[in-house]
């Protein structure tokens, strides 16, 4: 059974930092890109950054571009999102996600549950 | 990178077949067949229902299904549930190598 759980959301000042975590499990990793989305409080669907399943390439929306890094683990399977410069806009649940090829399609068949990331003072 | 539109909200009764949209333009949606649908209920994270436009993942109802017009893409549901009371996104693949979404359709199940 595949498996994506997010970690490390929490209440973070304006100007802070915070990394995100995703253990997985039930497929084989290395084998698959990943993505983070996010879904701000009763809003649609933002894609946030993708990278490749050997991490060799990232992608990031415009909005989070120069202040997010996407990284991952393949040795023990887990993705990570490092985010700094937080501000309000920031604020949503953060969905770690599987690409549904092994290539960046960007189309994802695996969803976690999510992790809450608030921004506020 | 705008998103792409999608009505706000759709409805419809039990039985009918119903189509929801999405609109982007020859830079994404109309560029690649690389588009994606995916149901939301409330409270739940999403679920790939179309991808490749017209693709239907494993388990996925053939009640459901996907086209592609230039710039516009549609999600077909025909013989139209309760249980199909959601919120639908679409996604499309962007020349920036980016993913975009649409804003979401609510679609009420009357």
């Amino acid at each position: 059974e595949v498996q994506l759980l997010e970690s490390g959301g929490d209440l973070v000042q304006p100007g802070g930092s915070l990394r995100l975590s995703c253990a997985v499990s039930g497929f084989t990793f290395s084998d698959y890109a990943m993505s983070w989305v996010r879904q701000a409080p009763g809003k649609g669907l933002e894609w946030v950054s993708g990278i490749s399943k050997n991490g060799a390439k990232t992608d990031y929306a415009d909005s989070v571009k120069g202040r997010f890094t996407i990284s991952r683990d393949n040795s023990n399977n887990r993705l990570s999102l490092q985010m700094n410069s937080l501000s309000a806009e920031d604020t949503a649940l953060y969905y770690c996600v599987k690409d549904r090829a092994t290539a960046m399609v960007k189309s994802f068949d695996y969803w976690g549950q999510g992790t809450l990331v608030t921004v506020s003072s | 990178q705008s998103a792409l539109t999608q009505p706000a909200s759709v409805s419809g009764s039990p039985g009918q077949s119903i189509t929801l949209t999405c609109t982007g333009a020859r830079s994404d949606v109309g560029g690649y067949e690389f588009v994606s649908w995916y149901q939301q209920v409330p409270g739940t994270a999403p679920k790939l229902i179309i991808f490749d436009v017209t693709k239907r993942p494993s388990g996925v109802s053939d009640r459901f299904s996907g086209s592609k017009s230039d710039n516009t893409a549609s999600l077909t549901i025909s013989g139209l549930q309760a249980e199909d009371d959601a919120d639908y996104y679409c996604s499309s693949y962007s020349h920036s190598g980016t993913l975009l979404f649409g804003g979401g359709t609510k679609l009420t199940v009357l």
